[in-house]
């Protein structure tokens, strides 16, 4: 099953507060994790990537967190800004063997606004 | 900035007519993609290439198909366009697998 689960929807946080998107698979082949941000008019731009190695990652504000027993993995946007009101898709792939590897499964992404 | 070009931006096209979404990319990425996204909606991978001459469909069926006879040029054509296939239409390219997507910005097709 390539399907990947994104919650919730649509996210409001105010300025300064912890932004939490939350995403789940089946597929316990996929072994590559990234989010993507997409602003309107856009398209998605990597955000953060996270491999099943790791049970965390962080870059600046952004904090992906990994649960492999679970097969769930969240983003954590720590002291929200008005700027980061955007579209977020979480999404996994499978690196190698069979026909599947390589290709991106979305969720269904999370509309992210962050008021002043 | 990602250096893929989408074009056009928007067009807005009557049913029946045959459309070409170009896709360009100067990265020297061999893996490509063409992704359809309805407005607020995830992303459904239509079309892939590994490299000149290699093309596959994707996971969601599309009645569209694609070429790669470079290595920079991915166009998606649409053979007699029709309402159902109003969407965006999102190219990417990747430099290996498992490595970052570039996306462009889209081509937002309207078929009335």
């Amino acid at each position: 099953q390539q399907q990947v689960k994104q919650s919730p929807q649509s996210l409001i946080v105010q300025k300064g507060g912890i932004s939490i998107i939350n995403c789940a698979y089946e597929n316990t082949a996929f072994d590559y994790f990234p989010w993507y941000q997409q602003f309107p008019g856009k398209g998605p731009a990597l955000l953060i990537a996270i491999r099943p190695d790791v049970s965390e990652k962080k870059e600046g504000r952004f904090t992906i967190s990994f649960n492999k027993s679970a097969k769930q993995f969240s983003l954590h946007i720590m002291d929200s800004q008005p700027g980061d009101s955007a579209t977020y898709f979480c999404a996994a792939s499978i690196s190698t063997g069979g026909t599947s590897y390589g290709k991106l499964t979305f969720g269904q992404g999370t509309i992210l606004t962050v008021h002043p | 900035e990602a250096d893929i070009y989408q074009t056009p931006r928007y067009l807005v096209i009557g049913t029946g007519k045959k459309i070409t979404l170009e896709c360009s990319q100067t990265m020297g990425h061999d893996k490509m993609y063409w992704y359809q996204q309805d407005p607020g909606m995830e992303l459904h991978l239509i079309h892939y290439s590994y490299g000149v001459n290699s093309t596959e469909k994707g996971d969601l069926s599309s009645e569209s198909t694609v070429s790669r006879i470079r290595t920079e040029h991915f166009p998606l054509t649409l053979e007699s366009a029709r309402p159902s296939h109003t969407s965006q239409y999102l190219c990417a390219s990747s430099i290996g697998w498992n490595t970052e997507a570039f996306f462009g910005q889209g081509t937002r097709l309207t078929v009335v």
